[in-house]
């Protein structure tokens, strides 16, 4: 069976520091990986999208980049944190080559930038 | 407009009553809709998962999808403390691109025992 793996599941940064969350998922291969955010009360916001081994696509101008080295890891960083990139970070995957779209979900990464 | 409203409660019930969670859109070419359940500071997990239009049941879980109307529900019968959670719609058009799943803000809903 398939299973995705984020960590850690808690972090606390100072403001300027650099970031990397990594996940891996198991179990299948070339999927569709993803990055979202969580801001407290609020929906999930989708930051980036991967095909592929070294493709991203950014869905919104920020602070954070995304990398795939591998087909089944996908990687969040930044060189300088700030305040504003607080917040719960998800990772999730879908299979590729099928119509239907199930999106699952790691188990999160609570991200405290201070 | 946002493409998926979602009413974000929260929504307070007593143990064993029946809840209704609902979503409405307005993009027409969605076609296969979700439902996620939240824990907090947990990842959300798929709880149901529909193709166009109808009802789908599991266990005390129904999931009733009205293209016509673009509405979406999720009914919880005898509902339990531990369905105390936020709820995420989330729905998709299987002919866009990979990023399109769209979710609603979440609706937070609590048991009371």
């Amino acid at each position: 069976s398939q299973t995705i793996h984020q960590w850690p599941a808690t972090l606390v940064q100072p403001v300027g520091s650099p970031l990397s969350l990594e996940c891996t998922v198991e179990g299948t291969s070339n999927p569709n990986l993803y990055w979202y955010r969580q801001a407290a009360g609020r929906g999930l916001q989708l930051l980036f999208y991967s095909v592929g081994i070294g493709q991203i696509s950014s869905e919104v101008p920020q602070n954070l980049s995304a990398s795939r080295p591998q087909d089944r890891q996908f990687i969040l960083s930044s060189k300088k944190l700030l305040l504003s990139d607080s917040g719960f970070y998800l990772c999730a995957w879908t299979t590729t080559g099928t119509e239907d779209e199930k999106l699952f979900f790691g188990s999160g990464t609570q991200l405290s930038v201070l | 407009q946002k493409e998926v409203e979602q009413d974000p409660g929260p929504l307070s019930v007593p143990e064993g009553a029946i809840v209704s969670l609902n979503c409405t859109y307005s993009n027409s070419a969605f076609q296969y809709f979700m439902w996620y359940r939240q824990y907090s500071r947990k990842g959300p997990e798929l709880l149901m998962y529909t193709y166009s239009s109808g009802n789908k049941e599991d266990g005390r879980f129904t999931a009733q999808v009205d293209k016509s109307s673009k509405y979406i529900s999720l009914f919880i019968r005898d509902s339990q403390p531990s369905d105390s959670a936020t709820y995420l719609c989330a729905m998709s058009d299987p002919y866009s691109s990979a990023s399109k799943i769209i979710f609603g803000s979440g609706t937070r809903l609590s048991i009371r025992p």
